[in-house]
């Protein structure tokens, strides 16, 4: 089993709608949570952080965080062409390291 | 916003070139990290630094050396380019806290013939 697990996809939506994305991850000390975004050929940009139960939003953006499910997901609102991206949810474990998925992509279409 | 810089953007060479991939980042971060990726594939980290003067190999093999003799100064060195190391090399900073993201820089897209 992958430390961090992510579907591959590619998720497609329709332009306007919620992206769901989902991550799941094995070491339940892990109390640090990312959500990266890819573009095909760039470097992954940060776009949400989150450390506690619950929701935090920012702008389009929510991620979501249940340690005793071991998920972490990340809701992007009114999903636009430009959103289309590959997105990773990377996880600090009990040994500090970052953890990276493998990504998902996601297709929004016009 | 991490200023992270890496040169050169994208590089040509041809095989047994020593060639040396420079990362330099100005936010006083301690950890530095070296990451390859191919097109549409997974990160796989293959160098690290939590500080001056120490290195350490990270998850995937590599055939590259890396030195850290300034705090914000990480290069990484392919003593013999092969066309097996044609991929892009993305370098990263952090603090040292827990909470703390790594930040990237915009890679080198490394081409061996």
């Amino acid at each position: 089993q992958k430390e961090v697990e992510q579907n591959s996809g590619p998720l497609s939506v329709p332009e306007g709608a919620i992206a769901s994305l989902n991550c799941t991850y094995s070491d339940r000390v892990s109390q640090s949570f990312f959500w990266y975004r890819q573009y095909s050929g760039k470097s992954p940009e940060l776009i949400m952080s989150i450390y506690s139960n619950g929701d935090k939003e920012d702008g389009r953006f929510t991620a979501q965080l249940n340690k005793a499910s071991q998920y972490v997901s990340l809701l992007i609102r009114d999903s636009q062409p430009s959103d289309s991206a590959t997105y990773l949810c990377a996880v600090r474990d009990s040994s500090y390291k970052l953890i990276f998925g493998s990504g998902t992509r996601l297709l929004v279409r016009p | 916003e991490a200023d992270i810089y890496q040169t050169p953007r994208y590089l040509v060479i041809g095989t047994g070139k020593k060639i040396t991939l420079e990362c330099s980042q100005t936010m006083g971060h301690d950890k530095m990290y070296w990451y390859q990726q191919d097109p549409g594939m997974e990160l796989h980290l293959i160098h690290y630094s939590y500080g001056v003067n120490s290195t350490e190999k990270g998850d995937l093999s590599s055939e590259s050396t890396v030195s850290r003799i300034r705090t914000e100064h990480f290069p990484l060195t392919l003593e013999s380019a092969r066309p097996s190391h044609t991929s892009q090399y993305l370098c990263a900073s952090s603090y040292s806290s827990y909470n703390s993201p790594l930040h990237f820089g915009n890679g080198t897209r490394l081409t061996v013939t």
